[in-house]
């Protein structure tokens, strides 16, 4: 069985300064990683994914997230905060239903509200 | 413009009333779901189809149902709407599931209020 937990609900930083939304996952295979980010009132798009590579992934926005397999986490980073990354932030761990992960393997973390102070 | 589409955006509607949520992709994916987003709780699976003629069940599938009759095509339906699924829904596509695992699109969602 596989789970994710996003370890705040909330996050507040000031423009600028460096971004931190943690992610702890627990897998019993080897799992894929995802990081999702929804805007106000829009669907989800896809910031970076994490699939057996290299383990620093960069994504779109200057985001990127290191996997650590002894820490079991997936957090995300971002050296400079701007306004435009104020939004809603999901982890996702993903198990494939070919090597045994159960349903089709995804499961979503709750969400981290990231909200950017001027 | 590879995209998803879904409709109605918004609907509100009352307990018991019939009715369907469509959902279309253009980009030939095999693979097709539902979520429903509330908060404090993420994005829950309702149901997903991995090819045309093959659905299975999500986490929070009591009360819906959903048929793929066509690739593109994979319509939500509520047969007898009550207010607890008053609720945020999207529809997300992805090519398949195999490794590497695959991003999903996601469709703008739809808002769903039942009196």
């Amino acid at each position: 069985a596989q789970s994710v937990t996003q370890l705040d609900s909330h996050v507040s930083v000031s423009e600028g300064t460096p971004v931190l939304l943690r992610c702890n996952y627990s897998s019993s295979y080897s799992p894929s990683l995802f990081w999702y980010v929804q805007h106000p009132n829009k669907g989800l798009q896809l910031l970076l994914k994490y699939t057996s590579a290299a383990t620093l992934v960069k994504g779109i926005n200057g985001f990127e997230a290191e996997f650590k397999k002894s820490e079991t986490s997936f957090h995300l980073t971002k050296p400079s905060a701007h306004m435009s990354d104020a939004a809603e932030y999901f982890c996702v761990v993903s198990e494939s239903v070919y090597s045994g992960g159960g349903a089709d393997g995804l499961t979503f973390g709750k969400g981290t509200h990231l909200i950017i102070q001027p | 413009e590879a995209q998803v589409t879904q409709n109605p955006r918004y609907l509100i509607t009352v307990t018991g009333k019939k009715l369907t949520v469509t959902c279309s992709q253009n980009m030939n994916h095999e693979y097709m779901s539902w979520y429903r987003q509330d908060p404090g709780l993420g994005l829950r699976q309702i149901y997903y189809s991995m090819n045309v003629e093959v659905t299975d069940k999500g986490d929070v599938p009591e009360g819906y149902k959903v048929s793929r009759k066509e690739k593109r095509n994979f319509p939500l339906i509520l047969e007898s709407p009550s207010p607890n699924q008053t609720s945020l829904y999207f529809c997300a596509s992805s090519l398949g599931l195999a490794p590497p695992f695959d991003e999903q699109f996601f469709g703008p969602g739809t808002r769903l209020t039942v009196l």
